[in-house]
């Protein structure tokens, strides 16, 4: 699985929109970017994924550059709920492979 | 949607002592199931891969004899830390993909393991 890295920690208010960057120079071309996120003292939690194209669901936005080197989880209306940390992982789409998780991204959202 | 589920919650326990965490897939099979590990704010560690009727398989680091996994079933998989010891404290957290929906990973709640 291709690295990637993110920033150990963010601050957004609350109702505005959360943006949360990862970099994964080394990501290949069958690897999928992936967001997890896990609320304090619960399991992981999936939000979102991509291959190139930007995705949309109904609890975040993944925007992914052209070049498929960095991508931004959008939460468009942030909540105290939104409160956690957030992981980008980049791994092969299917099959029964491991998650590898990173330091991920601590957001706080500020009442 | 999928769901995962862990019991207990959480446990304590004597030093020395066994404890079994099982996970379960609640409504679909998953012949594979992955057991992690979280010390206190630290990312997710994997610690072994679940395979149904098969040996399962440790990363590197993880002892096999200590942590012993069981998947004797498509829907459960157990994970006893056996002999448990105070650095055994953790929390311990099951996944499994459905393969009708392989795109996304199901995690379980997470079992709070302290050993006194």
């Amino acid at each position: 699985d291709a690295k990637t890295t993110q920033p150990t920690s963010m601050d957004c208010a609350e109702g505005r929109a959360a943006n949360l960057p990862c970099n994964h120079s080394t990501i290949s071309g069958n690897e999928y970017v992936y967001w997890y996120r896990q609320i304090h003292s619960q399991g992981p939690q999936y939000i979102i994924h991509g291959l190139k194209n930007n995705e949309t669901n109904e609890m975040a936005s993944l925007i992914i550059t052209e070049d498929r080197k960095s991508s931004t989880l959008i939460l468009p209306h942030a909540t105290l709920r939104d409160t956690a940390v957030y992981y980008c992982i980049a791994q092969n789409r299917f099959g029964n492979e491991k998650l590898t998780f990173g330091t991920g991204t601590r957001l706080t959202i500020i009442p | 949607g999928a769901v995962v589920s862990q019991h207990p919650s959480w446990v304590i326990c004597k030093s020395g002592t066994s404890v079994k965490i099982e996970c379960r897939s609640l409504d679909f099979q998953a012949t594979t199931m992955f057991w992690y590990r979280q010390f206190p704010k630290q990312s997710l560690m994997l610690m072994a891969t679940s395979n149904e009727g098969s040996k399962a398989t440790y990363e590197q680091g993880v002892e096999k004899d200590k942590f012993l996994i069981n998947h004797a079933s498509l829907t459960l998989s157990t994970l006893t830390v056996t002999s448990a010891h105070p650095e055994d404290s953790s929390f311990y957290i099951c996944s499994a993909r459905d393969q009708s929906r392989p795109t996304e990973a199901f995690f379980g709640q997470g079992t709070r393991l302290t050993v006194v």
